[in-house]
């Protein structure tokens, strides 16, 4: 079975640019999450996508915004990059998501290296 | 104070030695406890997961919750140069939506030296 494939693997923007990332999970997942992950504050959560609906999100400026699809996949959107937010963008896919119950296993994409310049 | 604290490392072991990563957490709440493995330029993979005090292991990793000290660990026997990788550790809790979330500590990077 293929993993979670993220596009591009890396990206350069400047300031003031919006930018797009894509995320394909595994076949049969629903959700799709997305963190964000920097040296200096780690793996950060910024969103959670279940059947084509935001289920949970993080503590994110509204810039920050996605999508799902109704075969899964995910986008997610930056608007009016700041230099703040060249990180890595890494995209993770479960069967069912965070909804309780026992933790439903979360694969990991290889992720989006993204800087602004 | 952050909800998980995790000491960055780095950490640098010789082949063979036995390795302690741990974390701190704050948010009595949490559910799950969780240690994800991320090798360089790669996404993290869940290595093991426990929800109740005490000790799970699985093959040379073992992995200890302690509740009342809010304090789990991830020790790794026989460590080998292919351990090395940046080891996360990532806790659960329910939102006041009732669905879940993960919360990260920031990694610590091991490196086990042949």
């Amino acid at each position: 079975k293929a993993g979670v494939t993220q596009t591009p693997r890396y990206l350069i923007k400047t300031r003031g640019q919006q930018v797009t990332l894509s995320c394909s999970p595994i076949s049969g997942h629903r959700s799709v999450s997305w963190y964000q992950q920097t040296p200096g504050q780690g793996l950060q959560f910024l969103f959670e996508y279940f059947s084509e609906t935001q289920r949970n999100k993080g503590n994110f400026p509204g810039r920050f915004s996605g999508r799902q699809f109704s075969n899964s996949r995910s986008e997610m959107n930056v608007s009016t990059l700041e230099l703040g937010d060249s990180a890595l963008y890494l995209c993770a896919s479960s069967l069912e998501g965070l909804a309780g119950g026992l933790p439903d296993t979360q694969y990991f994409g290889p992720g989006t290296r993204l800087t602004v310049l | 104070q952050k909800e998980v604290e995790q000491d960055p490392g780095p950490l640098s072991v010789p082949e063979g030695a036995i390795v302690s990563l741990n974390c701190t957490y704050s948010n009595s709440a949490f559910q799950y406890f969780m240690w994800y493995r991320q090798y360089s330029r790669k996404g993290p993979e869940l290595l093991m997961y426990t929800y109740s005090s005490g000790n799970k292991e699985d093959g040379r990793f073992t992995a200890q919750v302690d509740k009342s000290s809010k304090y789990i660990s991830l020790f790794i026997r026989d460590s080998q140069p292919s351990d090395s990788a940046t080891y996360l550790c990532a806790m659960s809790v329910i939102t006041q939506g009732g669905s879940e979330k993960l919360v990260f500590g920031k990694g610590t990077k091991l490196t086990v030296n042949p």
